[in-house]
């Protein structure tokens, strides 16, 4: 199986701008989450979507958001780009079984100037 | 509100000595618990889960840890590292909330440095 692919894999943007990473789940996997992780902070969660609804959403304003399509595929979306937004954004998808755990794809480093 | 402590920020070997990687949990319910790791340039992955019978819990690459519940406890070991061990480790606890949603709780991470 191919594992979680997320796109693109470097960005750079500039304060107030918007953005959005992409990610493909395992085939199969339902559950998506998204992690951001910065040397400060370390690796803090975002959000979860199954099935098309968040689930879960984690201490983050509201400039962060994200979306699920039908085929699990999600998306997630910052606006008004802060510098401190500058991070390697995670996702993980996870099968349905309790016992499963998350799969993490490579990540997106989105550096804002 | 659940946390994740990792007691080292930096360790460093030499090849062959043992390690011991510190994690404790603050949650007072039933937990499952990971080690993922993170070599340089790659994406995490798993080296091992708890989430329930034996507490003591064989992984990859010859790491193992040991859940101990009246400690909180969850530390990661390697009788004998090699150089390709250098990487970072993070501790995780599920989370969960209603409708069975899954959230991961992350400590700061320890990185491990072998030196040959």
């Amino acid at each position: 199986k191919a594992g979680v692919t997320q796109t693109p894999r470097y960005l750079i943007k500039t304060r107030g701008q918007q953005v959005t990473l992409s990610c493909s789940p395992i085939s199969g996997h339902r559950s998506v989450s998204w992690y951001q992780q910065t040397p400060g902070q370390g690796l803090q969660f975002l959000f979860e979507y199954f099935s098309e609804t968040q689930r879960n959403k984690g201490n983050f304003p509201g400039r962060f958001s994200g979306r699920q399509f039908s085929n699990s595929r999600s998306e997630m979306n910052v606006s008004t780009l802060e510098l401190g937004d500058s991070a390697l954004y995670l996702c993980a998808s996870r099968g349905e079984d309790r016992y499963n755990e998350q799969f993490f794809g490579p990540g997106t480093r989105l550096t804002v100037l | 509100a659940q946390s994740v402590s990792q007691h080292n920020h930096h360790v460093i070997l030499s090849e062959a000595a043992s390690l011991e990687l510190g994690c404790n949990y603050s949650y007072g319910g039933t937990v499952n618990l990971f080690w993922y790791v993170q070599y340089p340039g790659q994406h995490l992955q798993l080296l091992l889960k708890y989430f329930s019978g034996d507490p003591l819990v064989k992984g990859i690459k010859g790491f193992e840890a040991e859940f101990i519940k009246s400690k909180f406890s969850f530390n990661l070991r390697k009788p004998s590292v090699q150089w390709s061990d250098t990487a970072e480790y993070f501790c995780a606890v599920t989370l969960t909330s209603g409708a069975g949603s899954y959230q991961l709780t992350f400590g700061k991470g320890t990185k491990l440095s072998v030196i040959p």
